[in-house]
């Protein structure tokens, strides 16, 4: 079963660096992902792709601040020097024949 | 720049009906496959279904199969969602969303909300 698994929740301080997490499951490491990011009270907005060799294309207008990578069956997001408006949910989502797969979602605090 | 409009949401009681639209605007619309997917208040993300650039492929998640209808109008470029026997657990945000395995634009959103 497809399966996309991410920590509830992280925090980092202005200006700092985040790296979040979403795990694929078991039988499914080779797959690619995208990452979501959800501010408060908006409707999400489309991040990037990351492919299992780690390599990433990101959508349109995303800051350079945005990258992706892989190790095995995970799949990373990290933001450096974080903002104020980066605070929100990010969520990761993969597909399948005829199914389409979110992860549970991460809340970002920034500090 | 593409647009994603959502619209016919409300309030409504259980086991009603309701149609759900979705309107595009900025890219060829008939060129696209197209989603909907929900969120309930509070809650993560929840694929519900998508459709083919050209009607001819729908899947649909099993939570809603049988009582949910995708289907799209090319011409006046818009997609649409039939959601019938509406349950309590139905309640949420209703987003339409561009694209085949990436989800690549979104629009705001229209709420729907099952009370008795």
């Amino acid at each position: 079963q497809l399966v996309l698994t991410q920590s509830p929740s992280a925090s980092a301080s202005l200006g700092a660096s985040v790296k979040l997490t979403c795990t694929l499951s078991s039988g499914h490491s080779s797959s690619a992902i995208a990452w979501l990011q959800q501010q408060p009270e908006k409707g999400p907005r489309y991040l990037m792709k990351v492919n299992n060799d780690g390599s990433h294309n990101k959508g349109d207008g995303i800051p350079d601040r945005f990258s992706g990578s892989s190790s095995g069956a995970e799949r990373y997001l990290t933001i450096s020097s974080l903002q104020s408006e980066d605070e929100g949910d990010y969520y990761c989502q993969t597909w399948g024949t005829g199914i389409r797969v979110f992860g549970g979602g991460t809340k970002l605090t920034v500090l | 720049q593409v647009q994603l409009v959502e619209s016919g949401g409300g309030v409504v009681q259980p086991g009603r009906s309701l149609r759900l639209s979705c309107a595009a605007s900025g890219f060829t619309f008939s060129n696209y496959a197209i989603h909907w997917v929900r969120q309930a208040p509070g809650k993560g993300l929840e694929w519900v279904a998508v459709i083919s650039y050209d009607g001819g492929n729908k899947y649909y998640a099993d939570s809603v199969k049988g009582r949910f209808t995708i289907s799209r109008d090319n011409p006046k470029n818009t997609l649409y969602l039939q959601v019938n026997s509406l349950r309590v657990e139905d309640t949420a945000m209703y987003y339409c969303a561009k694209g085949w395995e990436l989800l690549q634009q979104w629009g705001q959103g229209t709420l729907v909300t099952v009370s008795s």
